[in-house]
């Protein structure tokens, strides 16, 4: 299995920019998870998916973030317009069934930085 | 709010013994708590996961307890080896029904031969 895959896995975009994070989850997964780093805040949780559907998306810090998934393969963490507090790294992680009770898998993650 | 706490300091041990790190929270009522290894660069790799009726979890060389009590987990490696460093990263779920984890922001274990 190749694991959760993330691309890019950096992005330098400049303010203002409109940033778009892809994730494949680990096949058979159908819960999926975006996460931020940050040296201050630690490891945020943004949102996440049952079977594809948005559960709980309060984490998200603003309207400027916005996230999908159209199939169980595939999800974005889409960011417009960028701004520079937005620079982190940005992980996806996948796990089977409702998701928590289960170990979740990372991605190695995207380093985003916005000047 | 919710709040998790974990050593901030770096964790210094030498080689052989074994290390415990510590997890307290606070304002949270989880239904299991996980433990995460994190190396630079990389995305945090699942390690353990005890329930609220368990009191100890074993793996390996890791050992985990969780008392609800006192709101507290400790996190225990057995013969540690300098491959063991890394941040080590403590995470609650399942409050309220919730999958999504909160993440303690870790502390760093130095193995030292």
């Amino acid at each position: 299995d190749a694991g959760v895959i993330q691309s890019p896995r950096h992005e330098v975009t400049e303010m203002g920019q409109e940033v778009t994070l892809r994730c494949k989850p680990i096949s058979g997964h159908n819960s999926l998870f975006w996460y931020r780093q940050t040296m201050m805040r630690g490891l945020e949780l943004l949102i996440y998916f049952n079977n594809n559907v948005p559960i709980d998306d309060s984490g998200m810090p603003e309207d400027r973030f916005s996230a999908k998934m159209p199939n169980a393969s595939f999800s974005t963490l889409k960011i417009q317009p960028s701004e520079p507090r937005d620079s982190a790294v940005y992980f996806c992680a996948s796990s089977s069934l409702s998701g928590g009770a289960y170990g979740q898998y990372f991605g190695p993650g995207t380093r985003l930085t916005v000047t | 709010s919710q709040k998790i706490e974990q050593n901030s300091e770096a964790l210094n041990i030498q080689e052989g013994k074994t290390a415990t790190l510590t997890c307290n929270y606070t304002n949270y009522s989880p239904a299991y708590l996980q433990w995460y290894r994190q190396d630079p660069g990389r995305g945090p790799v699942f390690l353990l996961l005890i329930r609220e009726n368990e009191k100890e979890k074993r793996k390996e060389r890791l050992k985990v307890t969780f008392d609800t009590t006192l709101k507290q987990s400790l996190f225990h490696i057995t013969a540690s080896q300098p491959a063991d460093s890394a941040t080590y990263l403590c995470a609650l779920g399942g409050g309220g029904g919730a999958d999504g984890l909160t993440f303690g922001k870790g502390t760093h274990l130095i193995i030292q031969p």
